[in-house]
């Protein structure tokens, strides 16, 4: 059974469609996050939720919502997409809030905006 | 504020060894290490705390110098199977919490 799961794996979209990537994690655990890796494999968390709660949102565009609907899935909603949000999303969980824990990753979702 | 990593880049040969810099601007609570190989996710490796010991992951280890707000990750006798990028994530400062990741190391190990 995989831990950390996501769907799809490989998306390919026009400027201006909205799309979801779902994430489930089997583990357990209390914390889920979404990272965005650009194509230069720079890693920047986007959002942390804890228990369906949201606790860390970084400075990214109102366009891209987050949803728990429960403490094992996370999903993240894109807007109006735009060139610039092609790059490969990871969700990731943790067993701990507040102090992290090891970061379990999914296998990620590369996101083609053409 | 993100970590910075260095060396950006280290070509090796099977059985030499390497070191990874990571170092912040701000206190740190905890200097993770991560490992990603080519289209896979990241992949855990060791957790440092401050005030804790130095971690051994096989033949890998890691030190933290609170002091410094450096971390070092050290590759000995390298495999074939080291090869990859490697991240150091940062806690602390403002940021609790929330992990911060450097712009990575790429390792290549040539047999």
């Amino acid at each position: 059974d995989t831990a950390v799961s996501q769907t799809p794996k490989y998306l390919v979209t026009q400027m201006g469609n909205d799309k979801s990537i779902k994430c489930e994690q089997n583990l357990g655990h209390d914390t889920m996050y979404w990272y965005k890796q650009d194509s230069k494999k720079f890693l920047k968390i986007m959002f942390s939720y804890n228990n369906k709660e949201l606790i860390i949102n970084e400075t990214v565009p109102n366009r891209f919502s987050p949803k728990s609907p429960d403490k094992a899935h996370l999903n993240l909603h894109i807007n109006s997409l735009e060139l610039g949000d092609s790059a490969v999303y990871f969700c990731a969980s943790s067993p701990a809030s507040g102090i992290i824990g090891e970061l379990f990753f999914g296998e990620g979702s590369r996101l083609t905006v053409l | 504020q993100q970590p910075v990593q260095s060396p950006q880049a280290v070509i090796l040969r099977e059985g030499e060894d390497a070191v990874i810099n990571c170092s912040s601007s701000k206190a740190l609570y905890s200097v993770h290490w991560y490992r990603q190989k080519h289209g896979e996710a990241p992949v855990f490796l060791m957790i440092l705390l401050k005030g804790g010991e130095q971690m051994r992951h096989e033949k890998i280890s890691a030190s933290f110098n609170e002091k410094k707000q450096q971390s070092s990750l050290y590759l000995t006798a390298s495999q074939l199977s080291y090869s990859g990028t490697y991240f150091c994530g940062t806690e602390g400062g403002t940021s609790y919490g929330k992990l911060t990741f450097g712009q990575g190391t790429i390792l290549t190990v040539h047999p």
